[in-house]
C-alpha cells in the first residue's frame, strides 16, 4: 500500500493563478480531509468528504474540492492569493464503528508559495 | 462549538527523564475521540495514541500514555523515558461531529542529551 500520496511536494504560484493539488488513498477510506498548516496555528480544517460524492466546506472561498470516487480527493486554488501560502497535508479514514474512531492516515504534504 | 487548546507552545525536557504535554478540549457531544501526533522535522504526521471518549482507562502505548480527565475536559500526552528522536511538534486533536478532526496549535517539544 502506498496509504496518501500528494502531489506535487513544492509548488510556486503567482497571485491569480490557479491549481490543483493532488491527493490520493489506496486503502478504501471513506473519509477524506485537506488541512493547511501554518506556524504556531496547528492545523486547520479546510474541506471534508465523508464519502464519494459529498464534500463539506469547512472555510471561506478560495477552495474548491470534488470527490468523485473513494480514491481521489484533489483540492484546487480557484485564483491564488498570498494569503494561501502554506503547506498543505491530505488525510484519509475508515469512517467511524460504533464508539470508535479510528487515526487519520496523513500525506507528506505540499508546500506551496504565492507570490 | 468545538475547540482543541495546548497552553506550552514550547518545552524542554531532560533525555530518560518523563514529560507531560498539555491539552484542553471543548465539546458538548457525549461520544468524541481524542488523539495525538507527532511531527518530527521531516513533517510527516506521526499517530501515536487515541483515547474514546467512553473509554474508562487511559491509553497507553509503549513510552505514550494519555492522562484522560474527563470530567475537566483534559488528554494530556505523557512521555515517559525521553529520547533525543522525541524532539518534534506534537499535536493534540480530536474528532467533531461526522469524524471531523480538530486539532490544537501543537507543542514544540525539544529533548536534551
Amino acid at each position: 500500500n502506498a496509504g496518501v500520496t500528494q502531489t506535487p511536494k513544492f509548488h510556486i504560484l503567482k497571485t491569480g493563478q490557479s491549481m490543483t493539488l493532488q491527493c490520493a488513498q489506496d486503502m478504501n477510506h471513506g473519509y477524506m480531509s485537506w488541512y493547511r498548516q501554518d506556524p504556531g496555528m496547528g492545523l486547520r480544517l479546510i474541506y471534508y468528504s465523508a464519502a464519494a460524492g459529498t464534500t463539506d466546506k469547512e472555510v471561506p472561498n478560495g477552495y474548491n474540492v470534488s470527490r468523485l470516487n473513494t480514491e481521489d480527493f484533489p483540492l484546487r486554488l480557484v485564483s491564488a492569493a498570498p494569503s494561501q501560502t502554506s503547506v498543505y497535508l491530505c488525510a484519509s479514514s475508515p469512517p467511524p464503528w460504533g464508539k470508535i474512531t479510528y487515526e487519520q492516515y496523513f500525506g507528506p504534504g505540499t508546500r506551496l508559495t504565492v507570490t | 462549538a468545538q475547540k482543541i487548546t495546548q497552553t506550552q507552545p514550547g518545552m524542554f525536557v531532560q533525555e530518560k527523564e518523563a514529560v507531560t504535554l498539555d491539552c484542553t478540549y471543548d465539546t458538548s457531544d457525549q461520544s468524541y475521540g481524542l488523539f495525538w501526533y507527532k511531527q518530527p522535522s521531516s513533517g510527516e504526521m506521526i499517530f501515536l495514541i487515541y483515547q474514546g471518549s467512553y473509554d474508562e482507562q487511559n491509553a497507553t502505548e509503549g513510552r505514550y500514555s494519555l492522562n484522560f480527565q474527563k470530567a475537566r475536559k483534559s488528554a494530556n500526552l505523557v512521555i515517559s523515558a525521553s529520547q533525543l528522536g522525541d524532539s518534534a511538534m506534537y499535536f493534540c486533536a480530536m474528532t467533531g461531529r461526522g469524524g471531523k478532526l480538530i486539532f490544537g496549535q501543537g507543542t514544540e517539544l525539544s529533548v536534551k542529551p
